[in-house]
């Protein structure tokens, strides 16, 4: 495996479900990102982890959890999802978490929340 | 107020016609850096440039050029004679520290999508 993968691509889950997103990069990077993808909208940050801070959007909901055990992997908890939480969800990492490192993306989880 | 702007939702061209993206951002830092990303229909971002906000130069890649502009705020992205296979989505993105963390964070503009016809 190379690049940045997210499984699964596609989940369809209804509002009472509980599911994880998971995310693993294989580039050595130390710094990973959760973003939120909506139709008409820019891409929405959600959370960074580097390896000494974590950094959240306040707007996302506690229904969004995120979970960072190591550097190479990424995971986000989601529980009690509302229609409009249907969206592309992008992971991405970067060397580190400073302004100027570019960041590299996985291919994104599809979810429509039911 | 949006951080980046591009203000072309959607272009068509033909192939081997030259196209701009055009791409606005604002900010209050002196130091910033600017990237374009492409996004194909399989939906992963892919990086194509980054520019620092001291560095006006602007820089070719084979068919890709971007203009970097400080005096109008501007970044545009450039495709010459373009083809069928850069049909995609195109994300401007400026990165400036948050306040308090050492951590930046992107603000991504719209996107433009971008459809070349054969």
């Amino acid at each position: 495996e190379t690049g940045v993968t997210q499984t699964p691509r596609h989940l369809v889950m209804g509002m009472t479900n509980k599911k994880s997103l998971k995310c693993e990069q294989h580039l050595g990077h130390n710094a990973m990102y959760w973003y939120k993808q909506s139709a008409k909208k820019p891409l929405e940050l959600m959370f960074v982890y580097s390896l000494e801070e974590r950094v959240e959007n306040n707007s996302v909901p506690s229904r969004f959890s995120p979970e960072c055990p190591n550097s190479s992997h990424l995971f986000l908890h989601l529980h009690t999802l509302q229609p409009e939480d249907s969206a592309l969800y992008l992971c991405a990492s970067s060397q580190d978490g400073v302004r100027f490192n570019e960041q590299y993306f996985g291919p994104g989880t599809r979810l429509t929340v039911t | 107020a949006q951080k980046v702007t591009q203000a072309q939702t959607e272009i068509s061209v033909v192939e081997k016609e030259d196209v701009t993206l055009d791409c606005v951002y604002e900010t209050r830092d002196t130091t910033y850096y600017l990237f374009w990303y492409k996004q194909p229909p399989s939906g992963e971002l892919v990086f194509l440039i980054r520019r620092n906000s001291f560095d006006e130069q602007n820089e070719i890649s084979g068919r890709y050029s971007w203009n970097f502009q400080k005096s109008t705020s501007s970044f545009n992205f450039t495709i010459t004679a373009s083809q069928v296979v850069d049909s995609a989505v195109y994300f401007c993105a400026l990165s400036e520290a948050d306040r308090g963390s050492t951590l930046g964070r992107l603000y991504f503009g719209r996107g433009t999508q971008l459809t070349v016809w054969p």
